[in-house]
């Protein structure tokens, strides 16, 4: 089975630019989440989508948006770039998003603000 | 809310030696308390989780951690250390009924030949 998968892997853009990130989770998972990992906050939630719903949304403005498609893969935008948005976006992906799940976790897609 | 303290942002061991990796969480409710690893340029991977069932939790690749409700703690152990033990390693706890999860800031691990 193929793994979660993200693209592009490596992203550079300009202040005030958008962005449109994409993961596509494991074949039969209905639940991504999505987490900013920067060296100076960490890991941080940013939101759940479940059939196509967010069902859970972390922190952060509302210039971070996504959405899920019928079938499952996401995306995830941020508009008006800012520097502090230089980080690893992960996606990760598990059936139901129930705690006994395992949640899997894509590679990352790596994004640098200039 | 709920939240996990990883103590030691580096920790450093010899190949053989016993990796200890501490986590203390804070938690008004039974927890469900995870362990992820982190190689360079790769996405996370899940270690292992505690979800109540038992208090010792055993792992891949020989991890295990420990559920101590007395010292909220869910220290991650493995007897010795192998070179490919080198990442990052997050504690995790879960907030609310579905997985949005809160990590802990990390531990780098280094073995030394």
């Amino acid at each position: 089975k193929a793994g979660v998968t993200q693209t592009p892997r490596y992203l550079i853009k300009t202040r005030g630019q958008q962005v449109t990130l994409s993961c596509s989770p494991i074949s039969g998972h209905r639940s991504v989440s999505w987490y900013q990992q920067t060296p100076g906050q960490g890991l941080q939630f940013l939101f759940e989508y479940f059939s196509e719903t967010q069902r859970n949304k972390g922190n952060f403005p509302g210039r971070f948006s996504g959405r899920q498609f019928s079938n499952s893969r996401s995306e995830m935008n941020v508009s008006t770039l800012e520097l502090g948005d230089s980080a690893l976006y992960l996606c990760a992906s598990s059936l139901e998003n129930r705690v006994q799940e395992t949640q899997y976790f894509g590679p990352g897609t790596r994004l640098l603000v200039l | 809310a709920q939240s996990v303290t990883q103590l030691g942002s580096h920790v450093s061991v010899s190949e053989g030696a016993l990796v200890l990796l501490r986590c203390n969480y804070s938690s008004s409710v039974p927890p469900y308390l995870f362990w992820y690893v982190q190689y360079p340029n790769q996405g996370l991977q899940l270690l292992l989780k505690y979800t109540s069932a038992a208090t010792l939790v055993k792992g891949i690749n020989g991890f295990e951690a420990e559920f101590k409700k007395s010292e909220t703690s869910f220290h991650l152990t493995k007897p010795s250390a192998h070179m490919s033990d080198a990442a990052e390693y997050f504690c995790a706890v879960i907030n609310g009924g579905y997985q949005k999860v809160t990590f802990g800031t990390g531990t780098k691990l280094q073995v030394i030949p």
